[in-house]
């Protein structure tokens, strides 16, 4: 089965840091593009980054650029989200998301459940 | 920063009707959009890739059309399980954008 479970969320202090993991089974990750995308408590949808196959590519958010760190282990079929200077306004849902990389503009095809960030004080 | 705006935010709507869901991008992004389906407390779900492809396994009443900066998704004939959250998203150009997302409540 194809599957995608982050873990990491936690409680943390403004100022802080997370390391949000998503491990993939059920498919070859190295042929896959990943993203995270976060959504806050009653919110839309917001991108945060995404690394290409071989993690020689990386893109980000303006609000997480300088923050945040994406990057990836294919021989552990992991994604990771290093997350610095936690703001309150971070606090949301993580997801992470694969995108074929030979149609890597063609959306995250499976997503995995997320897991909780909440920044606070 | 390439925005994307959603029209309508929000519409109710019977089972059975056609439903159409506006995107505009405040620039062109040829035809690098998707739509996803969100559905309370669950993971987004892709719908269409390439503004028009449907996602394998996603029925055919769901269609997607245009390029550059307008695009639109129509569902034809809406089933009580359509009821849900619909997100624009371009991957044209970093950083990717959602639009605000368009609310379908039954009517």
């Amino acid at each position: 089965e194809v599957q995608l479970v982050e873990s990491g969320g936690n409680v943390e202090r403004p100022g802080g840091s997370l390391r949000l993991s998503c491990a993939a089974s059920g498919f070859t990750f190295n042929n896959y593009d990943m993203s995270w995308v976060r959504q806050a408590p009653g919110k839309g949808l917001e991108w945060v980054s995404n690394i290409n196959w071989n993690g020689g590519s990386t893109g980000y958010a303006d609000s997480v650029k300088g923050r945040f760190i994406i990057s990836r282990d294919n021989a552990k079929n992991s994604l990771y989200l290093q997350m610095n200077s936690l703001r309150a306004e971070d606090t949301a849902l993580y997801y992470c998301g694969r995108i074929d990389r030979a149609n890597s503009r063609n959306g995250m095809d499976v997503w995995g459940q997320g897991t909780t960030v909440t920044v606070s004080s | 920063d390439i925005q994307l705006t959603q029209s309508p935010s929000f519409l109710s709507a019977s089972v059975g009707d056609r439903v159409t869901i506006t995107c505009r991008a405040s620039q062109g992004i040829t035809s690098y959009l998707v739509w996803y389906q969100q559905k309370p407390g669950k993971a987004p779900k892709l719908l269409i890739y390439a503004a028009s492809t449907l996602q394998s396994g996603v029925p055919s009443r769901f269609s997607g059309s245009g390029s550059g900066t307008e695009f639109t998704l129509t569902i034809s004939g809406l089933q009580p399980e359509d009821f849900a959250t619909y997100f624009c998203q371009q991957l044209h150009t970093y950083p990717w954008t959602f639009g605000q997302g368009t609310r379908v409540e039954i009517k």
